[in-house]
């Protein structure tokens, strides 16, 4: 079966732009979840949903926001992107307490 | 809030020889999961083995086993005959059993030498 997909793979983006990444997760899966990924900060917890209803946030700024769509796709966005924002986005879904399948991440880097 | 703890950035392993990956935790539940994750230059991170606080049996995914010391809070990783394809950073996560968050250690990155 198709694993997790993002999209895009990479991204440039210049200070002050927004930018939205995607995540269809497994069929099936309905809780989906973001990280952050960088060298200096490691993995780091954005956003879980389940059934379009976040039911946990990480300890982000208001500018990173996301959703979750009926067919369990899930956008994040980031607002007036930083240069600290460059970093790999990696989105996971999950069934149940099962472990978590992740996708190959989304590549953002801001100029 | 949960922390985990790799305390090996790096290590190197011969070929076919076994290598063992530390982590501990910091926790106050009794309900929660481990989990040992790979991520090879491909980015993508794959589940290695997943472990249940509950249980007593340590997990084993083929070359890949746990040793799970719940009193001590500890949680290493052995990879047995290691093979080329090992060569990634491997990373410890917890997630406690209300929660839906993981909580990823720093990583350590393992090399194979042939």
């Amino acid at each position: 079966k198709a694993g997790v997909t993002q999209t895009p793979r990479y991204l440039i983006k210049t200070r002050g732009q927004q930018v939205t990444l995607s995540c269809s997760p497994i069929s099936g899966h309905r809780s989906v979840s973001w990280y952050q990924q960088t060298p200096g900060q490691g993995l780091q917890f954005l956003f879980e949903y389940f059934s379009e209803t976040q039911r946990n946030k990480g300890n982000f700024p208001g500018r990173f926001s996301g959703r979750q769509f009926s067919n369990s796709r899930s956008e994040m966005n980031v607002s007036t992107l930083e240069l600290g924002d460059s970093a790999l986005y990696l989105c996971a879904s999950s069934f149940g307490q099962g472990g978590y399948t992740f996708g190959s991440g989304t590549r953002l880097t801001v100029v | 809030a949960q922390t985990v703890t790799q305390s090996q950035p790096e290590m190197s392993v011969q070929e076919a020889e076994t290598v063992t990956l530390s982590c501990t935790y910091d926790t106050s539940e009794s309900d929660y999961y481990l989990f040992w994750y790979k991520q090879p230059p491909s980015r993508q991170m794959i589940l290695v083995i997943r472990q249940e606080a509950y249980k007593q049996q340590n997990a084993t995914e083929n070359r890949f086993s746990v040793n799970f010391q719940k009193a001590a809070k500890s949680f290493s990783l052995k990879i047995s005959d290691s093979q080329l394809g090992d060569a990634a950073m491997y990373f410890c996560a917890y997630r406690s059993g209300n929660d839906y968050k993981l909580s990823f250690g720093a990583g350590t990155t393992v090399t194979v030498r042939a």
